[in-house]
């Protein structure tokens, strides 16, 4: 156990339909990450919460928002679902924003299905 | 933006050594970063760089030239459990977010 809680581990949806991805970081981490990993590719960064302030954005698409609320867990919100959003979705946290030394911790994901 | 580039396989036998080879351009480098990842499971830190210079951890060491923007993983005396995907991550700018590469699947052969 990482010590970074993701749930649900699995989700199998409709098109169309609205999702909400749970991520809890480690005990003491500020910092949550959210990336998404299609099948054989790699980490696609989408958004970077620092103490429930939003810090950084990569390609994460309209249709996705997130936020980090005042308990520090965050949530990934993915909205009119397409069957390309198929993905493992990871939250990873780190101490501070640099995540020198140690690095991110990364939960173990959620593999979402859309069908 | 940023580019990071790692070959997409290697194979190499148990006992060996392996270099897996990344190269990147950035702007605002804070630091180097490797992971290994087993497939369908998440990715658990190996090593970071920030200074030039080798760093050595057990089994496992890397290397950084930010002049050359290139670093590398070492891994010694493979073992079949070194079998994974290793990924190649870029933290810059003052968000520090990571930036990572498409990963080096690494095939340790008896």
């Amino acid at each position: 156990d990482s010590g970074v809680t993701q749930t649900p581990k699995h989700l199998i949806t409709a098109t169309g339909q609205r999702v909400t991805l749970r991520c809890s970081p480690r005990s003491g981490d500020l910092s949550v990450y959210w990336y998404q990993q299609s099948l054989d590719q790699g980490l696609q960064f989408l958004i970077q919460y620092y103490n429930g302030e939003e810090r950084a954005k990569g390609n994460i698409l309209e249709r996705f928002s997130a936020q980090q609320f005042p308990d520090l867990h965050s949530e990934l919100n993915l909205s009119s679902l397409e069957l390309g959003d198929s993905a493992l979705y990871f939250c990873a946290s780190s101490v501070d924003q640099q995540a020198s030394n140690y690095g991110y911790t990364f939960g173990s994901g959620t593999r979402l299905t859309v069908v | 933006g940023q580019n990071i580039d790692q070959p997409t396989e290697m194979t190499a036998t148990e006992g060996a050594i392996v270099q897996i080879n990344c190269t990147y351009q950035t702007s605002g480098f804070n630091g180097l970063f490797w992971y290994q990842q087993h497939a369908g499971e998440a990715p658990t830190f190996l090593s970071y760089n920030v200074l030039d210079g080798l760093e050595e951890k057990g089994r496992f060491s890397s290397f950084l030239s930010r002049s050359k923007g290139y670093s590398y993983l070492l891994l010694k005396e493979l073992q079949m459990k070194d079998s994974a995907s290793y990924l190649c991550a870029v933290s810059s700018g003052l968000a520090g977010k990571s930036t990572f590469g498409d990963g080096t699947t690494l095939t340790v052969k008896p």
